[in-house]
């Protein structure tokens, strides 16, 4: 079975500093998808970057660039010029796409508290 | 397509009542997951479909939470004899998956939810 762990369960970092949430996760699959999700208070959940398990090249989106280590399971997300509209729980989720196993799982989660 | 919808946004029932969830999910997504929350947790996974196939049930899914996809389109949660560890907030979503379908649309869309208060 997968599992998705988030160690971080609350942060804060300071406007427009750099910070970064962790997670690593558990499979015996070598083709997935990794994900972080953001889910601002009270509102719907989005997607903030994707990574292809096979893709060496770490993904980056604007401020955000993760650190995907495959061989130490370990997927990062670094948040770069934190701004106060990040503020909000920061979820890795793990999904292969093989066949019939196609679960999403996610992490418990991390609270990112950006301060003015 | 204006993503994935889910209705009603809030429910209120009363202990004991049957409740019934539905999604509308992104048109071409094969697959339809549902997930529960609670405060400040994260979604705990309660079952997914790959088309009309109900694929995967998690523990959490008793023998009172029923889920169907008729057709492959939209989906329906229904709950029977509510309890109060019921509430929670349900999600849905619905993602491109299975192994025709590597690349860029493989992320999950996430419905706003239906959030459950069992009085």
């Amino acid at each position: 079975a997968q599992t998705v762990t988030q160690s971080q369960p609350e942060m804060s970092v300071q406007e427009a500093e750099t910070v970064t949430l962790s997670c690593t996760y558990d499979t015996s699959e070598s083709n997935y998808y990794l994900f972080w999700y953001k889910q601002p208070p009270s509102r719907q959940m989005i997607l903030v970057i994707r990574q292809e398990a096979y893709k060496q090249q770490n993904a980056t989106e604007n401020r955000f660039s993760v650190n995907f280590q495959k061989a130490a399971k370990s997927f990062s997300l670094k948040i770069s010029d934190s701004q106060l509209g990040d503020t909000a729980m920061y979820f890795c989720a793990f999904m292969t796409w093989r066949g019939s196993q196609g679960n999403l799982i996610f992490g418990k989660g991390t609270k990112l508290s950006v301060k003015p | 397509d204006t993503g994935v919808s889910q209705d009603p946004r809030h429910k209120i029932t009363k202990r004991g009542q049957n409740v019934t969830f539905r999604c509308d999910p992104i048109s071409e997504h094969n697959r339809l997951y549902w997930y529960r929350q609670t405060l400040g947790q994260g979604p705990e996974f309660l079952t997914y479909f790959q088309n009309e196939a109900q694929l995967e049930k998690s523990r959490l899914l008793s023998d009172r939470f029923s889920a169907e996809r008729p057709k492959g389109s939209f989906s329906t949660l229904e709950i029977q004899r509510t309890e109060q560890g019921d509430s929670a907030m349900y999600l849905c979503a619905s993602s491109l998956g299975g192994q025709s379908y590597p690349g860029r649309n493989t992320e999950a869309f996430f419905g706003q939810g239906t959030r459950l208060t069992v009085v």
